[in-house]
């Protein structure tokens, strides 16, 4: 059964750089897209990007309200999957989701999800 | 980016009863349409898939339909550990969205 780890520190200053990890034990990391998803605290669900590396292509889509602050990367050879966010605000202050995605052909879905992240960002 | 709403935002009901919340996308989505149940400090957990696939291990008395713009999710007979909330996700086009989410408390 696959399961997600994540890691990484829950208080970042403003205008620097988040940084999250997600280990995944159960399944190969480099078979399907990984996706991160964030919610500040009472608020929806916000979709951050998604990630599918193959051996001859990367294929990465990013929510674009993140003007690109946001960067994604897998390590393979670990087993791990990573978010970056630079330039952090109070508003993104959240708990930050891994999760893999299932289907294909746009029947996509996220299934299983880490444990969540809480990511504060004051100084 | 393609905007969902969902309806109600929350609403009040008791074991037993039949709940329905509707999602609907600001364009057609065809059928590329998941619902998701999220509970107190956990994770979200799919239960539908291409608006009307039941995933593995999800009560039958979920159900999910609707197609292009709007969907519903059922609940039959609800039972105590469906309080929660439910949000809907489009994967029709990237960014994927989500809804806002509905609650579902205890009446």
């Amino acid at each position: 059964q696959v399961q997600l780890q994540q890691s990484g520190p829950g208080l970042v200053k403003p205008s620097e750089t988040l940084s999250l990890t997600c280990t995944v034990s159960g399944d190969s990391i480099g078979d399907y897209y990984w996706g991160w998803i964030r919610q500040p605290a009472g608020k929806g669900l916000e979709f951050i990007g998604r990630m599918y590396v193959h051996p001859s292509y990367v294929d990465s889509h990013y929510n674009p309200s993140l003007k690109s602050r946001a960067t994604m990367s897998l390590d393979t050879s670990r087993n791990q999957f990573f978010l970056k966010l630079t330039s952090v605000t109070a508003a993104d202050t959240a708990v930050y989701y891994c999760a893999r995605e299932l289907g294909g052909a746009g029947f996509n879905w996220f299934d299983p999800w880490g444990q969540g992240t809480l990511v504060t960002v004051s100084s | 980016d393609i905007q969902m709403t969902q309806f109600p935002s929350s609403l009040s009901a008791s074991v037993g009863d039949r709940v329905t919340i509707t999602c609907r996308a600001s364009q057609s989505i065809m059928t590329y349409l998941n619902w998701y149940q999220q509970k107190p400090g956990r994770a979200p957990r799919v239960l539908i898939s291409a608006a009307s696939t039941l995933q593995g291990g999800v009560p039958s008395r979920f159900s999910g339909s609707g197609s292009e713009t709007d969907f519903t999710l059922t609940i039959n007979s609800l039972q105590p550990e469906d309080f929660a909330v439910y949000y809907c996700q489009q994967t029709y086009r990237a960014p994927w969205t989500f809804g806002q989410g509905t609650t579902v408390e205890i009446k």
